[in-house]
């Protein structure tokens, strides 16, 4: 069975600090697609990136980035000198794509980010 | 502009008074899927479609139906709503190629609450 675990339930930075979000997958399959969504207090679901399994360069973007390791089967998303626009809910997600396409979430993490 | 709008925003209603709310999308995306929110839960998947005429369960289908008859519409059907129903709704859609997971596109979300 497929599982996404986000053991971090809410985080507290201060502004301009460095936070990690932790993702953890567990799955049988060798082709998989992992995702990341934010969810800010307005309510909707912002896709921030996807990656495939064979791909396991990490990637930045802006103050985001992220770090995909097969080996701890961890796929990490790192906010670089936080914001309080980066307040929101975190999901990360699997898909192995096929028919149902669908999105194996984890629980989501709540960050805080205080002026 | 490219968007998945749903319908109501919020609703609340009283135990088996049947409702449907609608989804709609102008992407021409091929795949539809409904998603409800809970505390603690993440996300899960509660139907999903493939194409005009294909529909198929997700993980949490108990209590629901959805019907495609057109590509760009998915309504999603309570026939008898109870109070575990009380949840927020996600609609969302995607291309769907070669098996290959594409971003999804969330709706707004509609806020369920079953008295």
């Amino acid at each position: 069975a497929q599982k996404v675990t986000q053991a971090q339930t809410e985080i507290s930075v201060v502004e301009k600090e460095d936070v990690t979000l932790d993702c953890v997958y567990e799955t049988r399959d060798t082709t998989y697609y992992l995702f990341w969504y934010k969810q800010p207090p307005s309510g909707e679901l912002v896709f921030l990136i996807r990656r495939n399994s064979f791909d396991e360069q990490n990637e930045i973007s802006g103050r985001y980035s992220w770090n995909f390791q097969k080996s701890t089967s961890s796929f990490n998303f790192t906010i670089t000198a936080s914001q309080v626009v980066d307040s929101a809910v975190y999901f990360c997600a699997l898909s192995l794509g096929g028919a149902t396409n669908k999105l194996i979430f984890g629980t989501g993490t709540l960050l805080a980010v205080q002026p | 502009e490219a968007q998945v709008t749903q319908n109501p925003r919020y609703l609340i209603t009283v135990t088996g008074k049947k409702l449907t709310v609608t989804c709609s999308q102008n992407m021409n995306h091929e795949y539809m899927s409904w998603y409800r929110q809970d505390p603690g839960l993440g996300l899960r998947q509660i139907y999903y479609s493939m194409n005009v005429e294909a529909t198929d369960k997700g993980d949490v289908p108990e209590g629901y139906k959805v019907s495609r008859k057109e590509k760009r519409n998915f309504p999603l059907i309570l026939e008898s709503p109870s109070p575990n129903q009380t949840s927020l709704y996600f609609c969302a859609s995607s291309f769907l190629r070669r098996n290959e997971p594409y971003e999804q596109y969330f709706g707004p979300g509609t806020r369920l609450t079953v008295t």
